[in-house]
């Protein structure tokens, strides 16, 4: 099946610092998405984002999908955006979304 | 007005019970997803439903078993519950069924078991 690679694993970072997490995918995808669980469990839609580049506020993502990765950029962090990023595909053809390990962000005061 | 909903949020029995979890959308949505997310935060989808019929079924024990009444709802039973079905599991719901189509997926905020 697909495998999904997030990285790095883990980030510690100083409040207003500025970070890019990675996700990678061995076949190509029709879906894409990228979420952030907070500290209390939630699973927060950040981006759907199956090709090119979208913003919201200081997020932003890119999926260079004929290379097989998307990136999410996170700028000037703030302590609330501490908790676990996942990145998740779905294979052209298939009907189920697989998600990467994810990337377990702690953002410092 | 939540979009996805499941109840209970918490649920802790012993071994050997059965328990249910509900889920329930209003987002119009035609296909929905049981997830069980680990102690290691790794997410795994175990069952997918598309208006009512069993789409995705992963290898998961028999002792769990999907229930889709209508499109909009969701339930999961666990029969002869095992101390290492203590996880917490997500539903979640998106449009429309794969292959192409926009297929956005939207949760629900958990259902954390333990199992004693």
């Amino acid at each position: 099946g697909i495998q999904v690679e997030q990285s790095p694993p883990d980030l510690i970072l100083q409040e207003g610092a500025n970070s890019t997490l990675r996700c990678n995918f061995s076949d190509s995808v029709n879906n894409l998405q990228w979420f952030h669980q907070n500290p209390w469990g939630q699973l927060i839609n950040l981006f759907y984002i199956p090709s090119g580049t979208k913003q919201n506020g200081r997020l932003s993502a890119t999926t260079v999908a004929t290379e097989r990765y998307s990136l999410l950029y996170i700028s000037s962090s703030q302590t609330t955006d501490s908790g676990v990023y996942f990145c998740a595909v779905m294979r052209s053809g298939t009907y189920k979304y697989i998600f990467g390990t994810g990337t377990r962000l702690k953002v410092l005061a | 007005d939540t979009a996805v909903s499941q109840t209970p949020k918490y649920l802790v029995t012993q071994m050997g019970n059965d328990k249910s979890i509900k889920c329930e959308q209003n987002l119009g949505h035609d296909t929905m997803y049981w997830y069980k997310q680990d102690s290691k935060k790794f997410l795994k989808i175990m069952f997918s439903y598309n208006n009512k019929e069993l789409i995705i079924n992963e290898t998961v024990p028999n002792r769990f078993s999907p229930k889709s009444p209508d499109k909009a709802h969701l339930n999961l039973h666990i029969n002869s519950l095992e101390l290492g079905d203590s996880a917490v599991y997500f539903c979640a719901s998106s449009p429309k069924r794969g292959l192409g189509i926009y297929n956005e997926q939207f949760f629900g905020p958990g259902t954390r078991l333990t199992v004693l």
